[in-house]
């Protein structure tokens, strides 16, 4: 069974431009999860969809939004991007809701200029 | 979000075993405790996760203390490819994952 995918795996930016991240989960997964990964936060939550619906988010400025398709692809936006925004951004999937266990994709790498 | 104390960082011997701690004092009772690893330019991978008994599988084994404010990770026999950051975390029922800083293994050849 494929894992988790996303693409692109790399992208370069500029402040204030915007920026679409894909997710696709492995098959049979329902749920889809963003995390945001920099050298001085770490490991961030940001949000979590489950049948196309946003049922848990972090704290985060309403900048970032994503959104699930009927197919349970996943795709992340981040709108008037700001060098702070340079991070991995990793999404994960799992199953269903609940305690289940995430499976993670390789990230994608974002830079802004 | 219950919090978590892991060592910045631990360091052993190829083919020795390694015991990875974590404290958890405020977990609450209906929090399993997942541990994930994460190798050099890689994203996350899921470990092992227990509630109040032992667990072992193919990767690793989970010691949880009794009272459950704590935990022990333990790999058998460390490889090279087990150097990675090693995160501790109580997980409720939502998906959200919180990473604290991890521990950063070393294995020494």
């Amino acid at each position: 069974k494929a894992g988790v995918t996303q693409t692109p795996r790399y992208l370069i930016k500029t402040r204030g431009q915007q920026v679409t991240l894909s997710c696709s989960p492995i098959s049979g997964h329902r749920s889809v999860s963003w995390y945001q990964q920099t050298p001085g936060q770490g490991l961030q939550f940001l949000f979590e969809y489950f049948s196309e619906t946003q049922r848990n988010k972090g704290n985060f400025p309403g900048r970032f939004s994503g959104r699930q398709f009927s197919n349970s692809r996943s795709e992340m936006n981040v709108s008037t991007l700001e060098l702070g925004d340079s991070a991995l951004y990793l999404c994960a999937s799992s199953l269903a809701l609940g305690r289940e266990t995430q499976y993670f994709g390789p990230g994608t790498r974002l830079l802004v200029l | 979000d219950a919090k978590t104390t892991q060592p910045n960082s631990m360091e052993s011997n190829e083919e020795e075993p390694v015991h990875l701690p974590c404290n958890h004092s405020t977990i609450s009772g209906t929090d399993y405790i997942h541990w994930y690893r994460q190798l050099p330019s890689q994203g996350p991978e899921y470990v092992i996760h227990g509630l109040t008994s032992n667990v072992n599988n193919r990767m690793a084994s989970l010691a949880i203390a009794e009272d459950r404010k704590s935990s022990t990770l333990i790999l058998h026999r460390a490889t090279l490819r087990d150097a990675a950051v090693y995160y501790c975390i109580p997980v409720q029922g939502a998906q959200k994952l919180v990473f604290g800083q991890g521990t950063r293994l070393t294995i020494n050849p």
